[in-house]
């Protein structure tokens, strides 16, 4: 069965250092990889996506993620953290092939401190 | 452009009464809505998948009966819980797929959050 795994149930992170958030999946093929962030009470915002191409894919608030096919994963990082960035941050994948579900791993919940 | 709202953002009710949540998209029409609850704390798990004009499916250990899902035009989709137990308290999201699109394209409400007393 398809799988996102991100083995960080939570990261405490100071104000300024960097920071890289682990996923992995379990599929037979490459899916479509999304990192999402969700501010307490609030819903999903969507940091970045794989689809093809270049593997180092940029996106909003100064993130970047990973594909590496040979390790099955889609880090997600940020060279600079600042607080604002203090949320819940969760990988997730499609699978392509005509059926939409969205695959969502568990979450990370990124503290940031002074 | 692609915002997905959620009407209530969040709900008090009674228990065994019934709660209505609707999800709209504002600058497109979206021929897939999906509705998701996540518990406190986890992740989210899609509930099921909407089509206009079409029932809904849902995933396994949905009931259909209790969580009635309407998309009745391509910019509305909606989400009863009905006879509302304290057990059903959790936050819903709903996504949209954009007509015409890539299937991996869907945009996410901003969630609803309901509590049963």
């Amino acid at each position: 069965a398809q799988s996102v795994t991100q083995p960080d149930i939570h990261i405490t992170v100071s104000e300024g250092a960097s920071l890289e958030l682990r996923c992995n999946y379990s599929y037979g093929a490459t899916p479509y990889l999304f990192w999402y962030v969700q501010s307490p009470g609030q819903g999903l915002q969507l940091l970045l996506k794989y689809f093809s191409g270049d593997t180092l894919v940029q996106g909003i608030k100064g993130f970047e993620a990973e594909f590496k096919r040979s390790q099955s994963s889609f880090n997600l990082r940020k060279p600079s953290v600042h607080w604002s960035d203090a949320a819940e941050y969760f990988c997730a994948v499609v699978i392509s092939g005509g059926y939409q579900k969205v695959t969502f791993g568990t979450g990370t919940k990124l503290q940031v401190i002074p | 452009g692609a915002v997905v709202s959620q009407h209530p953002s969040r709900v008090i009710c009674k228990s065994g009464t019934s709660v209505k949540i609707e999800c709209r998209s504002l600058d497109f029409q979206a021929t897939t809505m999906f509705w998701y609850r996540q518990f406190p704390k986890q992740s989210l798990m899609l509930m099921a998948t909407s089509n206009e004009g079409s029932k809904a499916t849902y995933e396994q250990g949905v009931e259909k009966d209790k969580f009635l899902i309407n998309h009745a035009s391509l910019t509305l989709s909606t989400l009863t819980v009905t006879s509302a137990h304290p057990e059903d308290s959790s936050f819903y999201i709903c996504s949209a797929r954009p007509f015409g699109q890539p299937e991996e394209t869907q945009y996410f409400g901003p969630g609803t959050r309901l509590l049963v007393l």
